[in-house]
């Protein structure tokens, strides 16, 4: 089965803290993708980073970086000093080749200045 | 084009009423998705498009729901026959099939219906 678990329903820091938001996942695939999107309160799934099971590679972009590692069946998210404007719910998907995504429950992160 | 386009925004509708609620993809995206997210909850596939073929459906596509892509481009929802707990966000997302699925989806700012 597939399926993905983000344990930690909220997730509250003060600005300038870094965070990390914890994506445990399962497939039975060898070929598989990971997604993270965030939700601000406008409803909108907004696209943050694709990753493909065979890259391990872990990624930067500005404040925001993921730690990919099969060994674990996780891909975890980090805000480095957060901003008021990080406030949202943060979703981790897993898709395969049927092409739907598997989304998890959501963290809520509230970043309070 | 801004993105993927949903409407309305929001509905409110009596039980036993039907409802349709649009989408409208990215112009060059020929695989389309419905999701339904409930409160607290991270969305749920109801169904795809490639084009105007509807490829799959999940098990929580009851017989009151309906989906649409006739010409490949637009897709309407139907709801028959409302019931409370089809209270939800309906989401739309669109991507470009490149043939190797390494694609993300992008999202539209959803329906939110509530049946009263």
């Amino acid at each position: 089965a597939q399926k993905v678990t983000q344990a930690q329903t909220e997730i509250s820091v003060v600005e300038k803290e870094d965070v990390t938001l914890d994506c445990v996942y399962e497939t039975r695939d060898t070929t598989y993708y990971l997604f993270w999107y965030k939700q601000p309160p406008s409803g909108e799934l907004v696209f943050l980073i694709r990753r493909n099971s065979f890259d391990e590679q872990n990624e930067i972009s500005g404040r925001y970086s993921w730690n990919f590692q099969k060994s674990t069946s996780s891909f975890n998210f980090t805000i480095t000093a957060s901003q008021v404007v990080d406030s949202a719910v943060y979703f981790c998907a897993l898709r395969h080749n049927t092409d739907k995504l598997i989304f998890g429950t959501g963290t809520r992160l509230q970043v309070f200045p | 084009d801004t993105g993927v386009s949903q409407d309305p925004r929001h509905k409110i509708t009596k039980r036993g009423q039907n409802v349709t609620f649009r989408c409208d993809p990215i112009s060059e995206h020929n695989r389309l998705y419905w999701y339904r997210q409930t409160l607290g909850q991270g969305p749920e596939f109801l169904t795809y498009f490639q084009n105007e073929a509807q490829l799959e459906k999940s098990r929580l596509l009851s017989d009151r729901f309906s989906a649409e892509r006739p010409k490949g481009s637009f897709s309407t929802l139907e709801i028959q026959r409302t019931e409370q707990g089809d209270s939800a966000m309906y989401l739309c997302a669109s991507s470009p099939r490149t043939g190797a699925g390494n694609t993300e989806a992008f999202f539209g700012q959803g329906t939110r219906l509530t049946v009263v």
